[in-house]
C-alpha cells in the first residue's frame, strides 16, 4: 500500500499570508495526486487532479505542484474561507490512499 | 445540478447489517465509475470501495473485503454498499463520491450518511 504523509499536521496562518502544505508518498505516483479541500460537517471537495490541474471554480491562489514523491499545495493569500483541512489523494496504485490531512487555521 | 444524496445509516450493535444507498441525479450515471469513502470521528478520509460504470471491475479496502459489498443499479441511478459483519471501527460518515472520467480522482461527493456501531 503507498503510504501518504503530509506536513505539517496543522498550519497556523494569518489571512491574507501565504500557506504551504506538503504531500510525501512512499513510491512513485506520477502526477496521479488529487487534493481536496473540506471544512467541518462538509463532504471534501476536490481541489487538484493530475497534481496541478485545477478543479472547476477553483480560485487561482490555489496552486499545486510536483511529480513523483514530493507534492504542494500553495495558497497565495489566505482568506477567511480557506481555513479548513487539507487531504493529498493518491490514484496511480489500488488500494487509493489519502493522505492523513493538514488542518488550516486562524493565527 | 450534479448531485449524490446518500441514505441507510444508522445505529447499529456490532455484527449486525447496514444498507447505503446513493441516489446519483443531474449526470449520466451509468457512464461514471463511483467509490464509497468513509470518515471516522475526528479521523481522515479512508477509502472503502470502487465500482466501474458496468459493474464489471470491483476493488474493497483490505479492512472491509469479505464483509462489504459494493452494487449499483444503474437503470435506477443508485449505489449502494451492503455492509455485513459490522465491528466497532467501521463507525464512521459514508461518502459516496464519483470518479472523474479519465482519472480516478473523485470530482463530485455526497453529504455523507452516518453508521454508528454500538452496543
Amino acid at each position: 500500500e503507498i503510504v501518504m504523509t503530509q506536513s505539517p499536521a496543522t498550519l497556523s496562518v494569518s489571512p491574507g499570508e501565504r500557506a504551504t502544505l506538503s504531500c510525501r508518498v512512499s513510491q512513485s505516483v506520477s502526477i496521479n495526486l488529487a487534493w481536496y479541500q473540506q471544512k467541518p460537517g462538509q463532504a471534501p471537495r476536490l481541489l487538484f487532479y493530475g497534481a496541478s490541474t485545477r478543479a472547476t471554480g477553483i480560485p487561482a491562489r490555489f496552486s499545486g505542484s510536483g511529480s513523483g514523491t514530493e507534492f504542494t499545495l500553495t495558497i497565495s493569500s489566505l482568506q477567511s474561507e480557506d481555513f479548513a483541512v487539507y487531504y493529498c489523494q493518491q490514484y496511480n496504485r489500488w488500494p487509493f490512499t489519502f493522505g492523513g490531512g493538514t488542518k488550516v487555521e486562524i493565527k | 445540478e450534479v448531485q449524490l444524496v446518500e441514505s441507510g445509516g444508522g445505529l447499529v450493535q456490532p455484527g449486525g447489517s447496514l444498507r447505503l444507498s446513493c441516489a446519483a441525479s443531474g449526470f449520466t450515471f451509468s457512464t461514471y465509475s463511483m467509490n464509497w469513502v468513509r470518515q471516522a470521528p475526528g479521523k481522515g478520509l479512508d477509502w472503502v470501495s470502487y465500482i466501474n460504470s458496468g459493474s464489471t471491475a470491483i476493488y474493497y479496502a483490505d479492512s472491509v473485503k469479505g464483509r462489504f459489498t459494493i452494487s449499483r443499479d444503474n437503470a435506477k441511478n443508485s449505489l449502494y454498499l451492503q455492509m455485513n459483519s459490522l465491528r466497532d471501527e467501521d463507525t464512521a460518515v459514508y461518502f459516496c463520491a464519483r470518479i472523474q472520467y479519465n482519472y480516478y480522482n473523485m470530482d463530485v461527493w455526497g453529504q455523507g450518511t452516518t453508521v454508528t456501531v454500538s452496543s
